[in-house]
């Protein structure tokens, strides 16, 4: 059964640093893996969207990255800013199902 | 991108009535939709996977006779919650992809559900 789990669980963080979102997964037979956002009370927004063939997606201050044969994606954000605070999910699709990941909450003070 | 709609947003009701939630994909025909559950501070629960024209598929411990879900056309899926209980109070989200579930999912906005 393929589990997924996020590191650190929450995150508190000065504007304009850099910061590294992990995620790890059980199951390396994987078809993709997506980074998601959520904010409070909200649906979630996807921001990147890596197929098992590829390593890296980027999209403006965010660089997602995925090794999967150790099981890891790492969603590094550039210069944050309080408009950063919000909740990061990561899930991975083996099945024709998204496994979601347990989110780390970040906020980002100015 | 992809728009997925949920009616209502939110949803406040009393124990032992039935709420239903509906999920549309506006611009594109969703062969599968999903349907999570989301308790504060967690992440998200797949509940059940609804093919247009068949029978939902429940993951392991979701009550198929409590979440009762219907897909019957390519835009619209619903997920009524009968006889609800405080416990049932959640945050209910949908997601729609085209052809099958191993195409990229879009995500409604989601259902805030309070049972009093």
């Amino acid at each position: 059964k393929q589990e997924v789990t996020q590191i650190p669980a929450a995150l508190s963080v000065p504007e304009g640093e850099n910061l590294v979102l992990n995620c790890s997964f059980t199951d390396s037979a994987i078809y993709n893996l997506q980074w998601f956002r959520q904010d409070p009370g909200k649906g979630l927004t996807s921001l990147l969207l890596i197929q098992s063939s590829q390593r890296e997606q980027t999209s403006g201050r965010l660089n997602a990255s995925l090794d999967k044969s150790s099981g890891r994606s790492t969603l590094y954000i550039a210069a944050s800013q309080p408009g950063d605070s919000a909740t990061y999910l990561c899930a991975v699709r083996n099945t024709d199902k998204l496994i979601f990941g347990t989110g780390t909450r970040l906020q980002v003070f100015p | 991108g992809a728009v997925v709609s949920q009616h209502p947003s939110w949803v406040i009701c009393k124990s032992g009535t039935s709420v239903k939630i509906e999920c549309r994909s506006l611009d594109f025909q969703a062969t599968t939709m999903f349907w999570y559950r989301q308790f504060p501070k967690q992440s998200l629960m797949l509940m059940a996977t609804s093919n247009e024209g068949s029978k939902a598929t429940y993951e392991q411990g979701v009550e198929k006779d409590k979440f009762l879900i219907n897909h019957a056309s390519l835009t619209l899926s619903t997920l009524t919650v009968t006889s609800a209980h405080p416990e049932d109070s959640s945050f209910y989200i949908c997601s729609a992809g085209e052809g099958t579930g191993y195409n990229e999912q879009f995500f409604g906005p989601g259902t805030r559900l309070t049972v009093l």
